[in-house]
């Protein structure tokens, strides 16, 4: 069945380094893929998405690229900040409409100031 | 707009007690969602709604029952609880368009002792 996999945290960077998170995903055909965030103690909120192979969603300068031929969705953003401490989960639409996701098993980032 | 509320942030629960989680949506949403958060697991989808009067099974149903009477409303039943069901619980809602962002609550952390 389908799945999605993401690298294992917690992963500690210090403020203004580069952040790579790695996702790579088993689906039959396309699915629309997204990264989603989650602050403490709150709920997960939409952070990209992509739906098609070789878009790009970007999004508080967090990007992530759809790339069929290696099927990953690889999460960067170039100079993190302390307030991107959150925890990050990749997911993929499965199910036709009914707009079901099937999620990774999320990675803490912790970025020290 | 409050978005989606979910009510109640914090409960402890006996072993056989039973109890209803409660979530509603402001945002007409037709698709609601339960999904539980276990600790590196990810989140798993329990129950799904596409509308008022319909509802079905998600990857683990077990031990949960859920309702939707209104476009609002999607209550999370659980009968004769288990230890295997501490867990923090979200509700969702999205639009009925395939692709369309997850709206998420801020969750219930239920401990089952």
């Amino acid at each position: 069945g389908d799945s999605v996999t993401q690298m294992e945290g917690p992963v500690t960077l210090s403020e203004e380094a580069f952040l790579t998170i790695n996702c790579t995903y088993t689906a039959t055909g396309y699915p629309s893929l997204f990264w989603y965030v989650q602050y403490p103690g709150e709920g997960l909120q939409l952070l990209l998405k992509a739906t098609k192979a070789d878009d790009k969603g970007s999004n508080k300068g967090f990007e992530a690229t759809y790339r069929k031929e290696t099927t990953s969705f690889h999460l960067e953003k170039g100079s993190v900040q302390v307030s991107d401490s959150a925890v990050y989960f990749c997911a993929l639409r499965y199910g036709g409409a009914t707009n079901k996701l099937i999620f990774g098993t999320g990675t803490l980032l912790a970025v020290q100031p | 707009n409050a978005g989606v509320t979910q009510t109640p942030k914090f409960r402890i629960l006996k072993i056989g007690q039973s109890m209803t989680l409660q979530c509603t949506q402001d945002m007409n949403h037709n698709y609601m969602y339960w999904y539980r958060q276990d600790p590196g697991m990810g989140l798993k989808l329990i129950y799904y709604s596409v509308g008022a009067g319909i509802t079905d099974k998600g990857e683990v149903p077990n031990g949960y029952n859920v309702s939707r009477s209104t476009t609002e409303d999607f209550p999370l039943r659980l009968e004769l609880a288990a230890p295997s069901q501490t867990s923090v619980y979200f509700c969702a809602s999205s639009y009925y368009s395939a692709g369309e962002e997850l709206f998420f609550g801020s969750g219930t952390q239920l401990s089952v002792l």
